[in-house]
């Protein structure tokens, strides 16, 4: 069965330091998004793709980079981790953006000292 | 910068009741209205997706209706169980970028 996995659950990191998270689908899906969820304020979009080589920032990209080097990965990188991104990150795919449900990975908590 | 929003933040509700909430979003570029169920530790699963104006969508107890021209979809849940218990999301796609923005969702407890 096709399905989106996020790695790891759970991270521990601390100011300062690069992490990256990783997204993998096998939906063969061209769009993909991260996302982070916080107490009051849903979900926030942080970069999205709509195909190999193509990355966009949504609204909360800042300290974010994504690549998209091939359909089924987009890893999300914290350039200098901090204390204001400990979060959880959901990466999500969908067939065509806006139109179609997106499948969500079951998420990544960081938490960052 | 586009904004849904959905009312009530949070609902108590007993078992056997029936219950409604509301997502707003502004109408000029409208493309599709999604809904989304989310249990807690688990990620957001698809209910519905609409894009025509006056669409019911229909799954078990679980019902949602949409105005595109007024900028309003319902979701309606008959007979509340336990089960139900959930952050419940809608999402607007719009034309503008093939985007979907979120709402900060509906957080349903239902007491048996």
């Amino acid at each position: 069965d096709a399905e989106i996995t996020q790695s790891p659950r759970h991270k521990i990191t601390e100011t300062g330091r690069q992490v990256t998270l990783a997204c993998h689908q096998t939906w063969n899906h061209n769009n993909m998004f991260w996302y982070r969820q916080d107490l009051g304020h849903g979900l926030r979009l942080i970069h999205y793709s709509y195909g190999v080589q193509d990355t966009n920032k949504g609204e909360v990209s800042d300290g974010y980079s994504v690549s998209r080097s091939n359909t089924e990965d987009l890893p999300l990188t914290l350039e200098s981790a901090a204390s204001s991104q400990t979060s959880v990150y959901f990466c999500a795919s969908s067939v065509k953006a806006g139109v179609n449900e997106q499948f969500f990975g079951p998420g990544t908590r960081l938490t960052v000292l | 910068i586009l904004n849904v929003e959905q009312s009530p933040q949070s609902l108590h509700v007993q078992e056997g009741d029936s219950t409604n909430f509301t997502c707003s979003f502004p109408s000029s570029n409208f493309y599709a209205l999604h809904w989304y169920r989310w249990e807690t530790a688990k990620s957001p699963e698809a209910l519905f997706v609409m894009t025509l104006n006056g669409d019911e969508k229909k799954k078990g107890r679980i019902s949602a209706t949409l105005n595109t021209k007024e900028g309003y979809s319902y979701l309606y849940i008959k007979g509340s169980q336990p089960e139900d218990s959930a952050t419940y999301l809608c999402a607007l796609g719009n034309t503008g970028g093939f985007k979907t923005i979120f709402g900060a969702g509906t957080r349903l407890f239902v007491k048996a």
